[in-house]
């Protein structure tokens, strides 16, 4: 079975400063989804970034960048130039592709919570 | 606009007292699925449904029932709540294409007593 490691319960950055977020994964598939969500305390689940594992390409949205690194099963977060409003629990997701039967289930690890200090 | 609504966000019931948590989507989506979260554990998968009255386990089923009569709805049904069922739960649903994206509702906050 697949299982999601999220090593940081809480990490914290200062505004403007960068902050990476730690991510592993274990899996015998080849081919799945990553991702990030954010969840602010709205409690809202908002999605942050997806990486497909076939493309080596690492991932990017704006301010939020993944290193990922398959042979090691690794995903990190990598937030720049950080915001007030980036202060929230983050989460890595793991997804196994849609057939065979596979369903769209999300495997989330623990959650790192950030905090953002002006 | 596109979203999944859950109601109600916040209840606090008692041991015993049968419930239902409503989910919905406006995107036709053939996929949905209940969570719940709690401190330290992350999301865990409760039960899915790939299409109408079509629905399987998730991770943790135990004392949980779902239906789907129709594409837009998915309730989660407590028929007999337990103060282990105190948690933060969440709705989602997705269209059945391989790159598809989970689109979450805003969650329920359920305390038993």
């Amino acid at each position: 079975a697949q299982t999601v490691t999220q090593s940081q319960p809480e990490m914290s950055v200062q505004e403007a400063e960068t902050v990476t977020l730690s991510c592993t994964y274990d899996t015998s598939e080849s081919d799945y989804y990553l991702f990030w969500y954010k969840q602010p305390p709205s409690r809202q689940m908002i999605l942050v970034i997806r990486q497909e594992a076939y493309k080596q390409q690492n991932a990017t949205e704006n301010r939020f960048s993944v290193n990922f690194q398959k042979a090691a099963k690794s995903f990190s977060l990598k937030i720049s130039d950080s915001q007030l409003g980036d202060a929230a629990m983050y989460f890595c997701a793991y997804r196994s592709p849609n057939y065979g039967g596979a369903t769209n289930k999300l495997i989330f690890g623990t959650g790192t919570l950030l905090a953002v200090q002006p | 606009e596109a979203q999944v609504t859950q109601n109600p966000r916040y209840l606090i019931t008692v041991t015993g007292k049968k419930l239902t948590v409503t989910c919905s989507q406006n995107m036709n989506h053939e996929y949905m699925s209940w969570y719940r979260q709690d401190p330290g554990l992350g999301l865990r998968q409760i039960y899915y449904s790939m299409n109408v009255e079509v629905t399987d386990k998730g991770d943790v089923p135990e004392g949980y029932k779902v239906s789907r009569k129709e594409k837009r709805n998915f309730p989660l049904i407590l028929e007999s709540p337990s103060p282990n069922q105190t948690s933060l739960y969440f709705c989602a649903s997705s269209s059945g294409t391989y790159a598809n994206v989970l689109t979450f509702g805003a969650g329920s906050r359920l305390t038993v007593l």
